[in-house]
């Protein structure tokens, strides 16, 4: 256990439909690290948190944010779906900023949009 | 063009065996990790290098940064190391801390 939740495990809803993924950190972590996995497009960073902040910023769509709030739990907003963000999300927590720490990676959220 | 790449993409094994997995980066880095995927989708980070070698039990994990190369060595392979194998990296402030990763390595250990 990576001591990170995401919730919930499994998603399925209808395209144009908007859903909110959530995710605690490990006890102590500041940084939260959204990734998406596709099949087609392997692991792809989305976006970054410390401390409340905005970090680093990948490939994520206009049509998704995110943030984090003052306990440090992060949520990843995804609206307009479309069959193409049918994927795994995970996220991540480290205790830096960097990138240069340890990640600890929770289970994951399956999205499935039809 | 991928900023990453692994080989072998694929690799199959004897249980016992010496195995290398290959990782090649072509942007400048702050760090590079190992990760390893199961079966079930979890994702357990193994290394984060940003020079030399580090070991944990029988995994070992290299980065040369003037190659812009790293390997995972796993000695005395065994079945349970049956997995998704991926490289990651994390670009520099210059070009925005990005992660970057591999397609994966998927080893399989035969008993």
């Amino acid at each position: 256990d990576s001591g990170v939740t995401q919730t919930p495990k499994h998603l399925i809803t209808a395209t144009g439909q908007r859903v909110t993924l959530r995710c605690s950190p490990r006890s102590g972590d500041l940084s939260v690290y959204w990734y998406q996995q596709s099949l087609d497009q392997g692991l792809q960073f989305l976006i970054q948190y410390y401390n409340g902040e905005e970090r680093a910023k990948g490939n994520i769509l206009e049509r998704f944010s995110a943030q984090q709030f003052p306990d440090l739990h992060s949520e990843l907003n995804l609206s307009s779906l479309e069959l193409g963000d049918s994927a795994l999300y995970f996220c991540a927590s480290s205790g830096g900023a960097s990138g240069r720490h340890e990640q600890y990676f929770g289970p994951g959220t399956r999205l499935t949009v039809t | 063009k991928n900023e990453v790449e692994q080989s072998p993409q694929n690799l199959t094994a004897q249980e016992g065996e010496f195995i290398t997995i290959n990782c090649s980066y072509s942007v400048g880095i702050s760090a590079l990790h190992w990760l390893q995927q199961h079966p079930g989708g979890g994702i357990v980070s193994l290394f984060m290098l940003s020079s030399g070698k580090k070991k944990h039990g029988r995994l070992i994990a290299t980065i040369n940064i003037q190659e812009k190369h790293s390997s995972l060595h796993i000695t005395a392979s065994h079945p349970r190391d049956s997995a998704v194998y991926i490289c990651a990296v994390r670009s520099g402030p210059s070009t925005g801390n990005q992660f970057y990763f591999g397609t994966g390595t998927s080893l399989t250990v035969i008993p």
